[in-house]
């Protein structure tokens, strides 16, 4: 079976700090993974996805990347954390090939900046 | 941008009694899915339905779909205190296959 981590569970970074988040899935190969951000009692948007290693498409402009060194981890770093960045950030992965367009998600990492 | 729309907001129903919330959308879909958030987690997927269905059960879930008015109700049945959570509707594009896009959700509290 399938299974998807996210670490940190929590973070709490000073303005200006740089970030590093992890997401990484087993049990499957050349998945799409997802980076969404969630503010509070909002919904999902979406922050980049990758088809495959090395392959980042982004959403929206900000001072986010991300990077996919392999082919189940992906990972979103900033080099200087603003306050706007705090939120609940959620990897997810889906199946490459339709019809299984559902996505799996990870339990999120809750980033505060202060 | 967000595509879907979820109504309403909140929600806050008696066990027992069933919970109804609707999901509007703007532009020709592929498919249609309704996901579950507990607070503080991730999101679970609940049940999808494709652009070519109407209606689609699982357990005490129902989703209803209509093309022509863009909107899709998710119907939960004898509601469970375990059912209190934040429901998003996520809707994937005819031209951007590999992607969702999800509602604000609405919040539903199952009071025992």
């Amino acid at each position: 079976s399938q299974t998807i981590h996210q670490w940190p569970a929590t973070l709490v970074q000073p303005v200006g700090s740089p970030l590093s988040l992890e997401c990484t899935v087993e049990g499957t190969s050349n998945p799409n993974l997802y980076w969404y951000r969630q503010a509070a009692g909002r919904g999902l948007q979406l922050l980049f996805y990758s088809v495959g290693i090395g392959q980042i498409s982004s959403e929206v402009p900000q001072n986010l990347s991300a990077s996919r060194p392999q082919d189940r981890q992906f990972i979103l770093s900033s080099k200087k954390l603003l306050l706007s960045d705090s939120g609940f950030y959620l990897c997810a992965w889906s199946w490459t090939v339709p019809p299984h367009n559902e996505q799996f998600f990870g339990p999120g990492t809750r980033l505060t900046v202060l | 941008s967000q595509q879907g729309e979820e109504d309403p907001q909140a929600l806050s129903i008696q066990e027992g009694e069933n919970a109804t919330m609707n999901c509007s959308y703007k532009t020709s879909i592929n498919n249609l899915q309704w996901y579950r958030q507990n607070s503080g987690r991730g999101l679970v997927h609940l049940i999808l339905i494709r652009s070519n269905e109407r209606e689609k059960h699982s357990g005490r879930l129902r989703v209803t779909l209509d093309t022509s008015k863009k909107s899709s109700s998710l119907l939960i049945t004898a509601s469970r205190a375990a059912d209190t959570a934040s429901y998003f509707c996520a809707t994937e594009l005819r031209e951007d296959d590999y992607k969702l896009s999800f509602g604000a959700g609405t919040t539903v509290t199952v009071r025992a």
